[in-house]
């Protein structure tokens, strides 16, 4: 089956260090890509997308490139804030199932000023 | 932007009280979702529904029911509440296709004492 695999956290930064989150998956058809945010107390919010290889989806200063060869997704930003501090998910959804996202485990990141 | 809102933030009920979740969703919608979201298990599906009076089984539906009458809102009904369906439950909606991107509500932090 689907499955996702994010690095383990929690990540601590300091401000303007840069982020990298590594994210693999496995699927057995075609699947597209997100990466999700979390803030404290809050529910899941979308950060970015990517639908197809070679892909990159960008938002708010972070990237992810949908790379098909080495089944991977990672999250990069080069210069967090301290308002980043969240819990980031790497998902997927697979045109051959309809139902449901695949999450990963979640990577908690904190950043000090 | 897609806004999907959830009646409650914060609900503390008994065991054994017939508990509801309300969600609702403004952007016409054909697919929302349940899940529930505990420390060290992740994001865990409990039901979705692809269209109005449709409801499928997700990974742990024991314990709880949905209803769907009207495509914009989508119900979660705790039966009989207990104390291990302490959580956080999060609603999601999305377009037609899975290529598309879940879009969260907030979340209602519940508490069954």
């Amino acid at each position: 089956g689907d499955s996702v695999t994010q690095m383990e956290g929690p990540v601590t930064l300091s401000e303007e260090a840069f982020l990298t989150i590594n994210c693999t998956y496995t699927a057995t058809g075609y699947p597209s890509l997100f990466w999700y945010v979390q803030y404290p107390g809050e529910g899941l919010q979308l950060l970015l997308k990517a639908t197809k290889a070679d892909d990159k989806g960008s938002n708010k200063g972070f990237e992810a490139t949908y790379r098909k060869e080495t089944t991977s997704f990672h999250l990069e930003k080069g210069s967090v804030q301290v308002s980043d501090s969240a819990v980031y998910f790497c998902a997927l959804s697979d045109l051959g199932s309809a139902r449901q996202l695949t999450f990963g485990s979640g990577t908690q990141l904190t950043v000090l000023p | 932007d897609v806004k999907v809102t959830q009646s409650s933030r914060y609900l503390v009920k008994r065991t054994g009280e017939k508990v509801f979740l309300e969600c609702v969703q403004d952007m016409d919608h054909e697919n929302m979702f349940w899940y529930r979201q505990d420390p060290g298990l992740g994001l865990r599906l409990i039901y979705f529904s692809y269209d109005v009076k449709m409801k499928e089984k997700g990974d742990i539906p024991e314990g709880y029911s949905v209803s769907r009458e009207k495509k914009e809102r989508f119900s979660l009904i705790l039966e009989s509440a207990s104390t291990n369906q302490t959580s956080m439950y999060l609603c999601a909606s999305r377009a037609g296709t899975s290529n598309q991107p879940q879009h969260f509500g907030d979340g209602t932090r519940l508490s069954i004492l």
